[in-house]
């Protein structure tokens, strides 16, 4: 049990456009889940939090309006990277937590190319 | 904000060989994480530690909560341990919040 899937695994696309990932909790109910990101040698860092229901809680240095984080139900959040360019490029990979649980479930990440 | 270090950055060790990975952070945390990516990316949860002893296998994390450190060690280690280890504890130190990672501990177990 708890499995974290993330859609799509992969993509490339051009400058400017915006691109969706999905993460979902495929068998248990996701209260909070976690965006991250791995620059090239780099480590994971903190994105955002996402509470089902309620607005992200964006780490400083990330643009709100850039990165839209939706958690509408208990096994689904997205990020839509808008407007993307080449610096957007990276590893994207969420984590879901179960309500009143310590233990992170790990989708199989994004890679995100920008042409 | 939580800071890690992990040591050592990269280890490169035969086949059989004991192999332990250290993590030291800055706050008071209620759990550690030790977690496994391989080449593509993904990321596996190996342990999650508040305390004492954890034995899954041919891995054993520890945790030290006075001194604020951890180690990851791997018995009788094979090639196919050969992946990047990761150190993980929340980043305020509660268990709501979203972690911060250690660089990562490369390691290569030749045959």
């Amino acid at each position: 049990g708890a499995v974290v899937s993330q859609h799509p695994s992969r993509v490339i696309c051009k400058s400017g456009t915006s691109v969706k990932i999905e993460c979902r909790s495929l068998d248990f109910q996701a209260t909070t889940m976690f965006w991250y990101r791995q620059f090239p040698k780099q480590s994971l860092m903190l994105m955002a939090t996402s509470n089902e229901g309620s607005k992200a809680t964006y780490e400083q240095g990330v643009e709100k309006d850039k990165f839209l984080i939706n958690h509408a139900s208990l096994t689904l959040s997205t990020l839509t990277v808008t407007s993307a360019h080449p610096e957007d490029s990276s590893f994207y990979i969420c984590s879901a937590r179960k309500r009143g649980k310590e233990t992170q479930y790990f989708g199989p990440g994004t890679r995100l190319l920008v042409l | 904000k939580n800071e890690v270090e992990q040591s050592p950055q990269n280890l490169t060790a035969q086949e059989g060989e004991f192999i332990t990975i250290n993590c030291s952070y800055s706050v008071g945390i209620s759990a550690l994480h030790w977690l496994q990516q391989h080449p593509g990316g993904g990321i596996v949860s190996l342990f999650m530690l508040s305390s004492g002893k954890k034995k899954h296998g041919r891995l054993i994390a520890t945790i030290n909560i006075q001194e604020k450190h951890s180690s990851l060690h791997i018995t009788a280690s094979h090639p196919r341990d050969s992946a990047v280890y990761i150190c993980a504890v929340p980043r305020g130190g509660g268990g709501a919040d979203g972690l911060t990672f250690g660089k990562g501990t490369h390691l290569i177990i030749q045959p």
